[in-house]
């Protein structure tokens, strides 16, 4: 079975803290990517990320970083010193190669950010 | 420059009307996709068109009908609307087929059928 799951459906944190979202993906394909994107309350989705299954380096863009590991199927994306703009809806994505690379997707976790 | 615009952004409609979405990328991409997020923000896709051809066709009604007039476009058509297709369509599209590269969507039309 290929499957994505985000376990927090809400997490819901004050502004400044560090906040990490789960990502943990099932496939037997040793050929995939791994995808996250966000959509914020106005509601388009925004591309994130885009890791290939042979790429296990860690991530950092600013305050976002990601943590790829294959031992444990996950690929988790931490937001450090969170801003109310972080607000959205994160979405983590598979695309096995058996699949065609067809996306498939997690359920999304809630994130809200509070001053 | 929008990468992928999508028009319109809102549609609400009567039960049983015909309406069509449409959507351009102006990104080079020969594959787009339509992808429906229903009310819990699950995603699914619908279909995918590569070069004009219609590559995915999941199990849809066939009350949905996807028009590539060119690579750069791809409409959707529904008819005779029902109350369950009230949800937000997204288009993407990607360079290639398969898509093993990202998926750039749409801003998303949100339908609503009354």
């Amino acid at each position: 079975a290929q499957k994505v799951t985000q376990a927090q459906t809400e997490i819901s944190v004050v502004e400044k803290e560090d906040v990490t979202l789960d990502c943990v993906y099932e496939t037997r394909d040793t050929t995939y990517y791994l995808f996250w994107y966000k959509q914020p309350p106005s509601g388009e989705l925004v591309f994130l990320i885009r890791r290939n299954s042979f790429d296990e380096q860690n991530e950092i863009s600013g305050r976002y970083s990601w943590n790829f590991q294959k031992s444990t199927s996950s690929f988790n994306f931490t937001i450090t010193a969170s801003q109310v703009v972080d607000s959205a809806v994160y979405f983590c994505a598979l695309a096995p190669l058996d699949s065609n690379y067809q996306l498939i997707w997690g359920a999304g976790t809630k994130l809200i950010i509070k001053p | 420059d929008t990468a992928v615009s999508q028009t319109p952004k809102y549609l609400v409609t009567q039960m049983g009307n015909d309406k069509s979405i449409k959507c351009e990328q102006n990104l080079g991409h020969d594959t787009m996709y339509w992808y429906k997020q229903d009310s819990k923000k699950f995603l699914k896709i619908m279909f995918s068109y590569n070069n004009k051809e219609l590559i995915i066709n999941e199990t849809v009604p066939n009350r949905f009908s996807p028009k590539s007039p060119d690579k750069a476009h791809l409409n959707l058509h529904i008819n005779s609307l029902e109350l369950g297709d009230s949800a937000v369509y997204f288009c993407a599209s990607s360079p290639g087929y398969p898509p093993d590269d990202t998926q750039y969507f749409g801003p998303g039309t949100r339908l609503t059928v009354l």
